[in-house]
């Protein structure tokens, strides 16, 4: 069974870093993509980073670069997410979500998310 | 950015009638390989988002035939057949085309 499992979110002030990871289970980990999305309280979803299998291929959303950085270790089955220089508009719940072999076409598997609050 | 459009926003459903929810793109999502980048996923309450459709048309692993999926270029639809109480939950269609972007969202509530 396809497992994700995601740590490392919780308050932070504004201009504040935090890591995020995500372990993943249940599957060749190395062969997928991954992507984080999130979700703002009582918004909608939002796609932030994505990484190819071999993280030849990264990329961000607009409102993120810059400030974020997604890695991975395939090593250790995990994925994670770097995040700088964080404001109030990055509050929301952080989910991994399994991409295609090496696209992001559609996310077939999602963790239950982490909560990132960003406040003073 | 390519924006997603869904409608309606809020929808609510008698148990054992149809429900059908569209979803429309700024620009097509047909790729020069031929394929469209379309997907649909549901959020039921308190839980993550799952995959029920993916390119277009292709139910997920698990997914009930009474989901079906269809459209073309800009303009996709979402139907359920007789839905469920176990269906309520936020529906959001997304384009993979370019960066994904996600619609709206649409909440299946029952009547």
């Amino acid at each position: 069974e396809v497992q994700l499992v995601e740590s490392g979110g919780g308050l932070v002030h504004p201009g504040g870093s935090l890591r995020l990871s995500c372990a993943a289970s249940g599957f060749r980990f190395s062969d997928y993509s991954m992507n984080w999305v999130r979700q703002a309280p009582g918004e909608g979803l939002a796609w932030v980073s994505y990484i190819d299998s071999s993280s030849g291929a990264i990329y961000y959303a607009d409102s993120v670069k810059g400030r974020f950085t997604i890695s991975r270790e395939n090593a250790k089955n995990s994925l994670f997410l770097q995040m700088n220089s964080l404001r109030d508009e990055d509050t929301a719940v952080y989910y991994c979500a399994r991409g295609t072999v090496n696209s992001w076409h559609y996310f077939d598997s999602w963790g239950q998310g982490t909560r990132v609050t960003v406040s003073s | 950015d390519i924006v997603m459009t869904q409608s309606p926003l809020y929808l609510p459903v008698t148990p054992g009638e149809p429900a059908s929810i569209s979803c429309r793109s700024s620009q097509s999502l047909l790729h020069s390989n031929g394929y469209t980048y379309l997907a649909w996923y549901l959020q039921k309450p308190g839980q993550s988002p799952q995959l029920l459709i993916y390119l277009v048309s292709n139910r997920a692993s698990g997914v009930p035939d009474r989901f079906s999926g269809s459209g073309s270029g800009t303009y996709f639809t979402l139907k359920i057949t007789r839905v469920e109480a176990d269906d309520v939950g936020v529906y959001y269609c997304k384009q993979a085309l370019q960066a994904p972007t996600f619609g709206q969202g649409t909440k299946l509530e029952i009547k």
